[in-house]
């Protein structure tokens, strides 16, 4: 069975404090690991798909990383707007179609 | 791109009424779209999943007869909830994925509340 957990819970930062947020994931043949951002209220929102251990990939002040047992997001200089639950999910080789999420990480940026 | 809509964003009906809630994927094509719900506070849990002009797969313990989806084209898909109860009261929000790719993308969601 796929499992994602995601660390810490919740996380609360100073403006332009970075740190990162992780998602350690057990997976029958991965396909695809994904971070979305989800505000209150609100459906997620697509940030990145990665594919195999070793890739990376960059949007504004986010960057996720992947090997073969975890994902982390990191996050440089961040601002009050990143405040947001992140959310990692896999897909795994399995039948099944659809992903399996973590409970995810609610990141609170205190100006 | 990749824009999902739901309709509507939120509805209040009373117990014993059904409720349809649309998904629309605006600028691709789905073959397989998905129902989730959302309790405050928590993760999503995945209810459905469709494919057009197949019937809907669902997860363990949700209702099928309660929760009836359909997938009538590979832009639309629609979520019913039948003789709601205010145990139904919740965020459903829906996700498509579109053809080749393993992402979803999300609609906004759809606040119920039942009376």
């Amino acid at each position: 069975e796929d499992q994602v957990t995601q660390s810490p819970e919740a996380l609360r930062l100073q403006e332009g404090e970075s740190s990162s947020l992780n998602c350690s994931y057990t997976v029958s043949g991965l396909r695809g690991l994904f971070w979305y951002r989800q505000d209150p209220g609100k459906g997620p929102e697509f940030l990145f798909t990665l594919y195999s251990a070793g890739e990376e990939k960059e949007k504004e002040r986010l960057k996720a990383t992947l090997t073969k047992k975890e994902s982390f997001l990191h996050i440089t200089a961040p601002k009050p707007e990143d405040s947001a639950t992140y959310l990692c999910a896999v897909k795994s080789g399995g039948g099944a179609d659809g992903l399996t999420f973590g409970k995810g990480t609610h990141l609170i940026i205190q100006p | 791109g990749a824009v999902v809509s739901q309709h509507p964003s939120w509805v209040i009906c009373k117990s014993g009424t059904s409720v349809k809630i649309e998904c629309r994927s605006l600028d691709f094509q789905a073959t397989t779209m998905f129902w989730y719900r959302q309790f405050p506070k928590q993760s999503l849990m995945l209810m459905a999943t469709s494919n057009e002009g197949s019937k809907a797969t669902y997860e363990q313990g949700v209702e099928k007869d309660k929760f009836l989806i359909n997938h009538a084209s590979l832009t639309l898909s629609t979520l019913t909830v039948t003789s709601a109860h205010p145990e139904d009261s919740s965020f459903y929000i829906c996700s498509a994925r579109p053809r080749g790719l393993y992402e979803q993308y999300f609609g906004p969601g759809t606040r119920l509340t039942v009376t």
